[in-house]
Order: C-alpha cells, then structure tokens, then sequence
C-alpha cells in the first residue's frame, strides 16, 4: 500500500519568499512517480512537477522545484519567490508502476498555502 | 479545447434520487479514473478503467457504478443518493506508462454535488 503524509495542514508566507511544503511517502513498489499539484479556490487541479524514483536530479519547472531525498523518503515541493497568485491547495501524490497505471494516484491531506502581500 | 471534461459542473438533488455524471477525454489516453473530493479536501480513488479492466476501491458503496461506451468516456452513475455523497466528483485520465516515465493524470474541473 502507498502512503502520502503532509503535515502542514496551512501555511502563511509573505509574498516574495521561497516556501517549501513538506511531503513524505511510503511504498513497496520500487518503481514510482511522486507528483505535486495544486488546486486554487476556483477547484481545477493543476499539474504542477513530478519526480521519477530513479532520477538523478531533483526536477524543476520555472519557480518549482522538488527536494527528492530518496532515503528519507521525502520529496519536498519549493515555490521560489512565491507570489499572491500561488496561494491555494497543494496536494502531493504518488504513483507505483506495479500497479500497471490502473491505480491511479494517491494523495496527501493537502497543504493549504496562503500568500500575504 | 477541453482535454478531460465533466458534465454536470454543480448538482443539486434530494436524496433518495439516482444521478449520472459524464465525463469526456480527448487525450486519447487508455485509463480513465473517478475521484472523491470531501469536504475536507482530501482526494480518495473511487474507480479506475481502461478497456480491459475495471478496479474498484472496495469502500466504495455498490450504490456507485461507472459506465463507459468507450474509451473516451467513463460516466458515473449513483443511485439513492444520501447525504453523505455531497462532494466534488472528478474524473481524470492518463496515458499508462511512458518507457520509464510514471505519467501524471489529467483531471476534469470537477463536479459538485450536494446531496439535500
């Protein structure tokens, strides 16, 4: 069974700050993806970055980027210079390959990120 | 163009009453899902589907049931609504898995539904 925890049930940044939102997983499956998104109040969720178990680095897109520590079994999402725009929901959530792509994902808690001028 | 849709976006309906919600992919991915969002937020996996096999979450009360007439579509259908089925439904799809890649799922904006 795969686990997400997310502990920082709501966080408030200032605007302009780096945030990082703390997530950590368990599986057996020794191939997964970890996966971050985020949904604003208008609902949608929005694909944000994903991170392969066996990759190397750690991935970025534009202001994210993914803290993967493999032996922790953590994989923190980093919002650079955060901005009024990113204040939402921010689910992580992960991915086995055993499963053969009929599990789906499974999610953590959330993560509910306000941002203050 | 919308790559995953859903149809209805709010649903208002008395209990008891039976309920479909529909949902598209023009993706041309192969699995398709449904999802419940509570009112806590939290996201739990009803159903998955691809055109070989259905799998689904054993919490899920039989009242559910998925209904796809192809591999574009993967309705949901509930019956005898109750109360506690208020929530955000969303359906999502995926394209399997690419070489090495776990891909990630697209997901519809999500379907509304109060139970009165």
């Amino acid at each position: 069974a795969q686990k997400i925890t997310q502990t920082q049930p709501g966080m408030f940044v200032q605007e302009k700050e780096a945030v990082t939102l703390d997530c950590t997983y368990d599986t057996s499956d020794p191939s997964y993806g970890l996966f971050w998104y985020k949904q604003p109040s208008s609902g949608e969720m929005i694909f944000l970055i994903y991170q392969g178990s066996y990759d190397q680095q750690n991935a970025t897109e534009g202001r994210y980027s993914l803290n993967f520590q493999k032996a922790r079994k953590s994989a923190n999402l980093v919002i650079s210079a955060s901005q009024l725009g990113d204040s939402a929901m921010y689910f992580c959530a992960m991915r086995g390959k055993s499963g053969g792509g009929a599990d789906g994902l499974t999610f953590g808690k959330g993560t509910h990120l306000i941002i203050q001028p | 163009d919308t790559a995953v849709s859903q149809t209805p976006k709010y649903l208002v309906t008395q209990m008891g009453n039976d309920k479909s919600i529909k949902c598209e992919q023009n993706l041309g991915h192969d699995t398709m899902y449904w999802y419940k969002q509570d009112s806590k937020k939290f996201l739990k996996i009803m159903f998955s589907y691809n055109n070989k096999e259905l799998i689904i979450n054993e919490t899920v009360p039989n009242r559910f049931s998925p209904k796809s007439p192809d591999k574009a579509h993967l309705n949901l259908h509930i019956n005898s609504l109750e109360l506690g089925d208020s929530a955000v439904y969303f359906c999502a799809s995926s394209q399997g898995f690419l070489l090495k890649r776990v891909v990630e799922l697209f997901f519809g904006e999500g379907s509304r539904l109060t139970v009165l």
